[in-house]
């Protein structure tokens, strides 16, 4: 079936630097796309989301980039610090069946 | 409000034993998951509840068997599991086609 997947598995990143955590989408009737973070032992936390009429959609921190020619997700994390220190899943959604990218390991160096 | 609480925490259970998986919330969500996680991996869509009904199964073995009381309750019947059916099981329960809202897991040892 049609999946999600990230160009890097993992990333290291200086404190207070900016972050930058990619995805690729193969299917392009999902309309729907959600960053979330999963710190070791938890499940996953919703970050932000995006539907597929924007471009961009900004939160506190973090932005999130949608490129429909290209199918293609961004996270960007402003000034991060050790607390984003995760693994970032995209997953995107068609409808009810939301899918899974692979994921990036956030690691934040002091 | 936006908890989604999964009970409990850890389960160790031998191959031969049954036992059940609880998921709670009460956010008014209309729809709630079953989702498998092991390590370093994406979690993986197991079931799907839709006003209480089961609207899908990923070809989950019948070892597994979801069951969902009412609208704030959701449980995962456990019987006769593998060791390789060790894993985080996730909970998460959405309005819809919309953001999904996940439990902390119940981490499970199959011995």
């Amino acid at each position: 079936g049609e999946s999600v997947g990230l160009h890097l598995p993992t990333l290291s990143v200086q404190e207070g630097d900016n972050s930058i955590i990619n995805c690729a989408y193969s299917n392009s009737a999902s309309d729907y796309f959600i960053w979330y973070k999963q710190e070791s032992g938890k499940g996953p936390q919703f970050i932000i989301d995006i539907r597929s009429n924007m471009d961009k959609r900004q939160g506190q921190r973090v932005t999130v980039l949608l490129n429909k020619t290209v199918k293609h997700l961004s996270l960007q994390i402003a000034a991060t610090q050790p607390g984003d220190s995760a693994v970032y899943f995209c997953a995107e959604t068609p409808d009810q069946n939301f899918v899974f990218g692979p994921g990036t390991r956030l690691s934040v160096l002091p | 409000d936006t908890e989604v609480t999964q009970t409990p925490k850890h389960l160790v259970m031998g191959m031969t034993n049954k036992k059940s998986l609880k998921c709670e919330q009460h956010m008014g969500h209309r729809a709630m998951y079953w989702y498998k996680q092991k390590a370093k991996k994406p979690p993986e869509l197991m079931f799907v509840y839709s006003y209480e009904k089961l609207s899908i199964n990923e070809s989950v073995p019948s070892r597994f068997s979801p069951e969902c009381p009412n609208s704030s309750l959701l449980n995962l019947h456990l019987h006769a599991l593998q060791p390789e059916d060790s894993a985080l099981y996730l909970c998460a329960s959405s309005q819809g086609a919309d953001t999904q809202y996940f439990g902390p897991g119940t981490r499970l040892t199959v011995l």
